[in-house]
């Protein structure tokens, strides 16, 4: 079975901090993603990356940046926390075939005052 | 742009009941796929359903199936004999053929009661 993990499950941070989450999936995919959930907006892709050191711009990237240096894992970096930042993230990975599903972690409940 | 519509935040069915989770999308693409994702309370979201737009047999698992309308663009999704686990929040997704990422719905939320 695909596992995808996250780091923390909750996390509390405070404003003007640096945040790391942290994704790590063990089937080799070459697809990863983060993506964010807030009530009533659904998911809304923030970046993805389609192999080591590639990214690309999701539909919300502004505020955050990303990392990928193995193919294990992908991080997620906000560089200075703001309270519009506190939602659940959603890591995911899927393999680099067009459509193949993707296979998600347990998110990340951040809050950050 | 790809857009996804949930019409119904919330619904409610009784145990065994039939329930048909309704979805629309808007595109210009020709071939693309469609999903319906479940996230349980606290749990991991799961695939529940993929369509493939160029197959016009509608997809089916188990209990689930689609009714799949592509001159409409709808994609509905129906549970059948519906059981107190599929309580959840439901996603429809699409992703275009070329691309990698979903384009989600905002979802509807289930709840099964006895």
């Amino acid at each position: 079975d695909v596992k995808v993990t996250q780091s923390s499950r909750y996390l509390v941070k405070r404003t003007g901090e640096k945040v790391f989450l942290e994704c790590v999936q063990d089937m080799d995919h070459e697809n990863m993603f983060w993506y964010r959930q807030d009530p009533g907006l659904g998911l809304r892709l923030i970046y993805f990356s389609y192999d080591v050191k590639m990214k690309e711009k999701g539909d919300i990237p502004e505020g955050y940046s990303v990392s990928r240096e193995k193919k294990e894992r992908f991080s997620l970096i906000l560089e200075s926390a703001s309270t519009n930042q506190t939602s659940m993230y959603l890591c995911a990975s899927s393999r680099g075939d067009r459509g193949y599903e993707q296979y998600f972690g347990p998110g990340t409940r951040l809050t950050v005052t | 742009a790809q857009t996804v519509t949930q019409s119904q935040p919330e619904m409610s069915v009784q145990e065994a009941e039939t329930v048909t989770l309704s979805c629309t999308y808007d595109t210009s693409e020709n071939n693309y796929y469609l999903f319906w994702y479940k996230q349980p309370p606290s749990r991991q979201m799961i695939l529940v359903i993929r369509q493939e737009a160029y197959k016009q047999q509608n997809a089916t698992e188990n209990r689930f199936s689609v009714n799949f309308q592509k001159a409409a663009k709808s994609f509905s999704l129906k549970i059948s004999d519906s059981q107190l686990g599929d309580t959840a929040m439901y996603f429809c997704a699409f992703m275009i053929l070329s691309g990698y990422a979903l384009n989600f719905g905002k979802g509807t939320s289930l709840l099964v009661t006895p």
